[in-house]
């Protein structure tokens, strides 16, 4: 079935650093691709999304790009904030024509001022 | 943009009694619902599908006689926790399929 291979947590940097959480999945078809932040006690909020190979998603100053070749859609920030402490999902759906999201397990983000 | 408002966002019951969360979608309609629970600090984990105006679809290991799941309507998908316990004390969370998936605010019920 498919599946999410994230990164492990947590993940501890200082404001302005490079960010960069990898994501690896496994699944039939044609996926889609996605990234989520959920801030604490809250539910989840699209951060990007890619639908196709190549596709880059980006938001925020976050970016992630669908690499079919290699299974991956790592998330990159280049200059982190405080604001941006959370935990971040990967996701992806649809591989076979099933709509359900699978979800990586999280990677816990605390950056530092 | 699409929102999904989920109620109540936390709910404290008592062990044996039932606890029902509301997901509606307010300016678009939602034909299929996903439920997830998430434990602290863990992944989501998908409970059940929903579609308008038929029966839920449960994953594998789901209670769906605990779980109760309704979609009677295009705006309005439902969730009922049935004579609750205190291991059923966790985050749950509801999206909706469309717009790329629209997640409500979770609901954080504890049992005790």
């Amino acid at each position: 079935g498919d599946s999410v291979t994230q990164m492990e947590g947590p993940v501890t940097l200082s404001e302005e650093a490079f960010l960069t959480i990898n994501c690896t999945y496994t699944a039939t078809g044609y996926p889609s691709l996605f990234w989520y932040v959920q801030y604490p006690g809250e539910g989840l909020q699209l951060l990007l999304k890619a639908t196709k190979a190549d596709d880059k998603g980006s938001n925020k100053g976050f970016e992630a790009t669908y690499r079919k070749e290699t299974t991956s859609f790592h998330l990159e920030k280049g200059s982190v904030q405080v604001s941006d402490s959370a935990v971040y999902f990967c996701a992806l759906s649809g591989g076979g024509g099933d709509y359900k999201l699978s979800f990586g397990a999280g990677t816990t983000v605390t950056v530092r001022a | 943009g699409a929102v999904v408002s989920q109620h109540p966002s936390w709910v404290i019951c008592k062990s044996g009694t039932s606890v029902k969360i509301e997901c509606r979608s307010l300016d678009f309609q939602a034909t299929t619902m996903f439920w997830y629970r998430q434990f602290p600090k863990q992944s989501l984990m998908l409970m059940a599908t929903s579609n308008e105006g038929s029966k839920a679809t449960y994953e594998q290991g789901v209670e769906k006689d605990k779980f109760l799941i309704n979609h009677a309507s295009l705006t309005l998908s439902t969730l009922t926790v049935t004579s609750a316990h205190p291991e059923d004390s966790s985050f749950y969370i509801c999206s909706a399929r469309e717009y790329g998936y629209t997640f409500g605010s979770g609901t954080r019920l504890t049992v005790v």
